[in-house]
């Protein structure tokens, strides 16, 4: 089983639209948990961290279920700016400081 | 504000040549990582300094050297390019390992 896996998509979907993408990860002892977005032929920029109560950006929302062992990404009222790759980050070495573990990416397309 | 910078941003290289790709952050990070990223893919570890005089393997270190110049500086070194190391390269840092990470906006390479 994958550290990270995360569905790829594509998901397609109408501006104005609400869009959820799950993550989930093996490792019960993972301590950080991040979103970040890659737009088409650039880097990979930091959205948002995960915190164990859920938190809130703007239209962004991200949740952290333990006991299922996933994050999730809620994003309200799409963009068409909001068109991009998420990649979901996980450190999977619980508290011991170590790399980052990043997912494959779910594409996303808002759709005029 | 520059934050992580990469040179240089597009190279062609011929199968058996060697090149060096620079990476320098002005963040006063201590972490520093090379990812390479094939088209569809999600991006794999190649090796990561953890501090400033350390250097370790990630996931596909094979082929690649790397050396940790000074706290500011990781370079990636390609001893004999080979065909199947044409990719799109990223140097990111990080405050500590497990922090999130900030990339430089990627080195694209392509070895005929």
């Amino acid at each position: 089983r994958k550290e990270v896996e995360q569905d790829p998509g594509p998901f397609n979907v109408p501006e104005g639209a609400t869009v959820a993408f799950n993550c989930t990860y093996s490792n019960s002892a993972s301590q950080s948990f991040f979103w970040y977005r890659q737009d088409c032929r650039k880097e990979p920029k930091l959205l948002m961290s995960v915190y164990s109560s859920g938190n809130e950006d703007g239209r962004f929302t991200a949740q952290l279920n333990r006991a299922s062992q996933y994050i999730s990404l809620l994003i309200r009222d799409s963009k068409l700016s909001d068109s991009a790759t998420y990649l979901c980050v996980v450190n999977p070495y619980g508290s011991s400081a170590r790399q980052l573990t990043f997912g494959s990416g779910t594409q996303l397309t808002v759709l005029p | 504000n520059a934050g992580v910078t990469q040179t240089p941003k597009f190279q062609v290289l011929k199968t058996g040549q060697s090149m060096t790709l620079q990476c320098a952050q002005d963040m006063n990070h201590n972490s520093m990582y090379w990812y390479r990223q094939d088209p569809g893919m999600g991006l794999r570890l190649i090796y990561y300094s953890a501090s400033e005089g350390t250097t370790d393997k990630g996931e596909v270190p094979n082929g690649y050297n790397v050396s940790r110049l000074n706290k500011r500086e990781f370079s990636l070194r390609l001893e004999s390019a080979a065909p199947s190391q044409t990719s799109v390269y990223f140097c990111a840092s990080s405050g500590e390992m497990g922090q999130p990470q900030h990339f430089g906006d990627g080195t694209r390479l392509s070895i005929l």
